[in-house]
């Protein structure tokens, strides 16, 4: 299947630092990318919709300042929490969907650990 | 609105067979994703079901019922290695994927 990165892995910062997470599809255009966030035991959350070219969508309950998303090429989304604060800290999780085909398959960057102190 | 309803946690011995359920509810359909997911890691792709029946794909195997909301992926020769969460993700009209909070499956020795 197609391949999903995701940098940096873990990260740790200190309350009112900016940190970026980069999501990148590795052999294949993403016309769309999504951004998930998920806290233990938890299911995921979508943040956002990434569509390149355009701004994104936030789902309801989501700050557009505060998680601020750049889908600037076919193949990169980044994701930058502004001002993180401890109860940002979580798993975040981006995703990228194929080209429009039979199944439209969403395949999963292997995520981003943040945790605010 | 939308809701998926899968049991939160289940137990199974390895070498068994387990059958995991899901029913859905949502704002149209196309098609129903099951994920598996280890703790800590990103959700990795299992099946994909957009018609009625049964699909095959090697010990894994997932079932759909448009027409009943339900859906079950079905795990023969359990080893240790498949103790994670399985999400039940059916995607709507709009083509988003609709997650629950998946089903934790324990493998015993």
């Amino acid at each position: 299947g197609a391949v999903v990165s995701q940098h940096p892995s873990r990260v740790i910062c200190k309350s009112g630092t900016s940190v970026k997470i980069e999501c990148r599809s590795l052999d294949f255009q993403a016309t769309t990318m999504f951004w998930y966030r998920q806290f233990p035991k938890q299911s995921l959350m979508l943040m956002a919709t990434s569509n390149e070219g355009s701004k994104a969508t936030y789902e309801q309950g989501v700050e557009k300042d505060k998680f601020l998303i750049n889908h600037a090429s076919l193949t990169l989304s980044t994701l930058t929490v502004t001002s993180a604060h401890p109860e940002d800290s979580s798993f975040y999780i981006c995703s990228a969907r194929d080209p429009p085909g039979e199944v439209n398959e969403q395949f999963f960057g292997p995520g981003t650990r943040l945790t605010v102190l | 609105g939308q809701n998926i309803d899968q049991p939160t946690e289940m137990t199974a011995t390895e070498g068994a067979i387990v059958q995991i359920n899901c029913t859905y509810q949502t704002s149209g359909f196309n098609g129903l994703f099951w994920y598996q997911q280890h703790a800590g890691e990103a959700p990795t792709f299992l099946s994909y079901n957009v018609l009625d029946g049964l699909e095959e794909k090697g010990r894994f195997s997932s079932f759909l019922s448009r027409s009943k909301g339900y859906s079950y992926l079905l795990l023969k020769e359990l080893q240790m290695k498949d103790s994670a969460s399985y999400l039940c993700a059916p995607q709507d009209s709009n083509y988003q994927l609709i997650w629950g909070a998946g089903t934790k499956l324990i493998i015993k020795p």
